[in-house]
């Protein structure tokens, strides 16, 4: 069973902040995701990762970075909020091995740009 | 461009009642398909993770099946329970694309009154 964490879980800021939200995982997974959603509809993949330093943007086009320096973090960034960035945002791993592997989520951030 | 599309958005029954889930996705290129059970407020945890080589999976009162040819998958639940209530997410994982990505459905709404 993998361990993922994710912090702040709420998160209410002021327009022009710069943000990181922490994704954390213990179970050494090489893959890991960052998805958006916004309320009533689909998650939508932002940014992924196959391991250290390789990073790599999803479908849905974003305006957050991200980061993997070491295998069990992947935070991501905004560098100035904006409202259009309120959202939930959920964060993913799963193991590098194998095409079928399930993947395992965090409780997510509700970040909340006034 | 896949679609995924769940019937019912929402759905009440009460408690004991046998249901079924609909998901629905229009590109068979797949290879697997996986439901999820997200409670408010939280991430997603994984139920069923069905191989496009395999026709279903169950795990306890849950069964998930695969038609890719007709591009559908249920997820039957029996003898409902009042903590089987949360949202219910099917999302089907393509070749080619972002790696590792999914493609997540709506969602469905399920209420189970005591």
């Amino acid at each position: 069973e993998a361990d993922i964490y994710q912090t702040p879980r709420y998160l209410v800021i002021g327009t022009g902040k710069k943000i990181t939200l922490e994704c954390s995982q213990t179970m050494g997974h090489d893959k890991m995701y960052w998805y958006q959603q916004d309320p009533g509809m689909e998650l939508h993949l932002i940014h992924y990762s196959y391991g250290v330093n390789s990073t790599e943007k999803g479908d849905l086009s974003s305006e957050s970075t991200v980061s993997r320096i070491r295998t069990e973090h992947f935070p991501l960034t905004l560098e100035s909020a904006r409202p259009s960035h309120t959202s939930q945002y959920l964060c993913a791993s799963s193991p590098g091995t194998g095409e079928n592997q399930p993947q395992h989520f965090g409780d997510g951030t509700r970040l909340s740009i006034l | 461009k896949q679609e995924v599309t769940q019937i019912p958005a929402a759905l009440s029954v009460p408690e004991g009642e046998n249901l079924v889930l609909n998901c629905s996705f229009t590109d068979s290129a797949i290879y697997n398909l996986q439901w999820f059970r997200q409670d408010p407020g939280k991430g997603l945890t994984s139920l069923l993770l069905i191989q496009s080589s395999q026709r279903e999976q169950t795990s306890g009162r849950l069964n998930a099946s695969l038609d890719k040819s007709s591009g559908r998958s249920t997820l039957y639940i029996a003898a409902s329970q009042p903590g089987d209530s949360a949202t219910y997410l099917c999302a089907v994982r393509n070749y080619g694309g972002s790696q590792g990505n999914l493609i997540f459905g709506k969602g469905t709404k399920l209420s189970v009154k005591p």
